[in-house]
């Protein structure tokens, strides 16, 4: 069965200081993998996405950057965070067309 | 941006009564999905319904799906408090690579 993993699974950080945060996916090969952010309330504003190794689209202009340096391994950066970075970072995988598969979820916060 | 939209934004019932929550969109869809939340966790899939199909059910989930009127809605019957939690809707839009469109979440309370 195929299981996603995220973690951690909270962070507090100060401003301007780095991020990374990783999710894996187990049982699959070549998944679509996505990245979004959840402000408190409210809905999913998708971040980024990849179809495959190396390949990321992004959809929003941020402070952000994603990196999918394996098949399974999707990356969630930034050099300098910002307060307004914090939120819930999700990250979920789909099979082509159907329902996607949601992490446990991040929750960052920025001081 | 977040195409969809759900009505009401919160719904307070009682348990055993049905609860009904409303999504609408604005551009041609492949499939619409709806999700659930528990309060800080990820979301979990609960239903699908493609875009020629008008209705679905599943369990005391029934959701239908209007394409002229580019509105769903998401019917839970008998429900529970263990129902509590938010519902999001999320629309696989024609052209768009398997992304998804969440709107902007119903959260439901049951109370006993």
């Amino acid at each position: 069965s195929q299981t996603i993993h995220q973690w951690p699974a909270t962070l507090v950080q100060p401003v301007g200081s780095p991020l990374s945060l990783e999710c894996t996916v187990e049982g699959t090969s070549n998944p679509n993998l996505y990245w979004y952010r959840q402000a408190a309330g409210r809905g999913l504003q998708l971040l980024f996405y990849s179809v495959g190794i190396g390949q990321i689209s992004s959809e929003v202009p941020q402070n952000l950057s994603a990196s999918r340096p394996q098949d399974r391994q999707f990356i969630l950066s930034s050099k300098k965070l910002l307060l307004s970075d914090s939120g819930f970072y999700l990250c979920a995988w789909n099979p082509l067309g159907r329902d996607q598969y949601f992490g446990p979820g991040t929750r960052l916060l920025v001081l | 941006s977040q195409q969809g939209e759900e009505d009401p934004q919160a719904l307070s019932i009682q348990e055993g009564e049905n609860a009904t929550m409303n999504c609408s969109y604005k551009t041609s869809i492949n499939n619409l999905q709806w999700y659930r939340q528990n309060s800080g966790r990820g979301l979990v899939h609960l239903i699908l319904i493609r875009s020629n199909e008008r209705e679905k059910h599943s369990g005391r989930l029934r959701v239908t799906l209007d394409t002229s009127k580019k509105s769903s809605s998401l019917l839970i019957t008998a429900s529970r408090a263990a129902d509590t939690a938010s519902y999001f809707c999320a629309t696989l839009n024609t052209g768009t690579a398997s992304k998804l469109t969440f709107g902007t979440g119903t959260r439901l309370q049951v109370t006993l």
